[in-house]
């Protein structure tokens, strides 16, 4: 079993549309939640982060971390053009510093 | 803020060839990262330094990669002898402990032939 999860897409939506980006993982070690975005071409920024279960909100986008259910979401709302681009989940290990990437999930809004 | 500085931003090779990236970190940070990313893949961790030590190479194929930061500050990369599966992009991050997110550069594009 991989240690992360996460459907790579393409995913392609019209604007304004809700998108929701998923990831499950399997180590139980795993204590910080982050989402990455990556345009072409770029190295990844960071989006969201957070090290406990519920919902974190920031403008348009939700990170929502279940952990007993060991599932990530990342929700953007009235999705616009410049949302493009591909998301990664990642996640720390407690008392670790490096990041553990799942695979990345290509989006593309429609205008 | 000046962010994280990779050269050169492409490089084309042959296989069995050398190859040296260069990363210059975030003023002040002092853990450095090196990634490598395959194409529709995540970056996956090749070593971590702290400073001019390493704290996490468990990842890089000793045989023929390496790297060193001098002085705690840059940092290279090199591939002797390059494979074609090394196609890849490398990318630099690094981070302000304790905490923090980790910032990376823009990468360096390398296509082994």
């Amino acid at each position: 079993q991989k240690e992360v999860e996460q459907d790579p897409g393409p995913l392609s939506v019209p604007e304004g549309a809700i998108v929701s980006l998923n990831c499950t993982y399997s180590n139980s070690a795993f204590q910080y939640f982050m989402w990455y975005r990556q345009y072409s071409r770029k190295g990844p920024e960071l989006l969201m982060y957070t090290y406990s279960s519920g919902n974190k909100e920031d403008g348009r986008f939700t990170a929502q971390v279940d952990k007993s259910s060991k599932y990530i979401s990342l929700f953007i709302r009235d999705s616009q053009p410049s949302d493009s681009a591909t998301y990664l989940c990642a996640f720390i290990i407690q008392g670790a510093q490096k990041l553990v990437f799942g695979q990345g999930t290509r989006l593309t809004i429609n205008p | 803020e000046a962010g994280v500085a990779q050269s050169p931003r492409y490089k084309i090779i042959e296989k069995r060839q050398s190859v040296a990236f260069w990363c210059n970190p975030i003023s002040g940070h002092a853990t450095l990262y090196w990634y490598q990313q395959i194409l529709g893949q995540g970056p996956k961790l090749l070593i971590q330094f702290q400073n001019n030590g390493v704290v996490d190479d468990s990842q890089l194929p000793k045989d023929r990669f390496s790297a060193e930061r001098l002085k705690g500050v840059d940092s290279t990369l090199k591939i002797q002898p390059a494979k074609l599966e090394d196609s890849a992009v490398y990318l630099c991050a690094s981070r302000l402990p304790p905490g923090g997110a980790q910032f990376f550069g823009p990468g360096t594009r390398l296509t082994v032939l």
